[in-house]
């Protein structure tokens, strides 16, 4: 079946380092692929979204790029801040007309230190 | 705004309560789902809906139940035959088709204790 792998957490980095979280899939189909992001005690926002290979997602300096080929979709950003500090989730959709059609990473938590 | 409300935002239960989570949505999405999540860990699928009327178990659907009557609605109730409610529950909805990029929204949640 769809499964997504996360690098496992917890991350702490110091404010305006990189920050990269790893995260690979595999898929029966086509999916989309999927960033979302969870501060403390809140739900999840989409943070970022690609739907086909070699599409690069981004918002708020965050990015990642659909690698069919190494089956990657891994989260960067060039400079992190301390309200960064959230719960960060890959996911895949499988757009096959059933509502069953996401699946989720584990979560990777990021703290990031003044 | 559009978006998806869940309420109350947080709950208590008694041993042996049963309790009942809203979520509302008015972004015209005609999937509907409800998922757990435990403290430090990942989202778990608990039911999900397709279609009005109409809604199938999730990986951990006992203890649990829900109802589709409206498109807009999708309550979950906690009975008392889940063992183990304390727990974080996520609402989400989206909308269903071959077409990629199908994002799935999600509500803010609800803190459920028992006491």
């Amino acid at each position: 079946g769809d499964s997504v792998t996360q690098m496992e957490g917890p991350v702490t980095l110091s404010e305006e380092a990189f920050l990269t979280i790893n995260c690979t899939y595999t898929a029966t189909g086509y999916p989309s692929l999927f960033w979302y992001v969870q501060y403390p005690g809140e739900g999840l926002q989409l943070l970022l979204k690609a739907t086909k290979a070699d599409d690069k997602g981004s918002n708020k300096g965050f990015e990642a790029t659909y690698r069919k080929e190494t089956t990657s979709f891994h989260l960067e950003k060039g400079s992190v801040q301390v309200s960064d500090s959230a719960v960060y989730f890959c996911a895949l959709v499988i757009s096959s007309g059933s509502a069953r059609q996401l699946t989720f990473g584990s979560g990777t938590q990021l703290t990031v230190l003044p | 705004d559009g978006g998806i409300t869940q309420s109350p935002k947080y709950l208590f239960r008694k041993e042996g309560q049963n309790v009942t989570l809203s979520c509302e949505q008015n972004l015209n999405h005609d999937a509907m789902y409800w998922y757990r999540q435990d403290p430090g860990q990942g989202l778990r699928l608990i039911y999900y809906s397709q279609i009005v009327n109409d809604f199938q178990k999730g990986d951990i659907a006992e203890g649990y139940s829900v109802s589709r009557e409206k498109k807009e609605s999708f309550p979950l109730t906690v009975t008392s035959a889940q063992k183990n409610p304390t727990a974080f529950y996520l609402c989400a909805s989206s909308i269903v088709g071959r077409a990629s990029g199908n994002t799935i929204y999600f509500g803010e949640g609800s803190w459920l204790t028992v006491v």
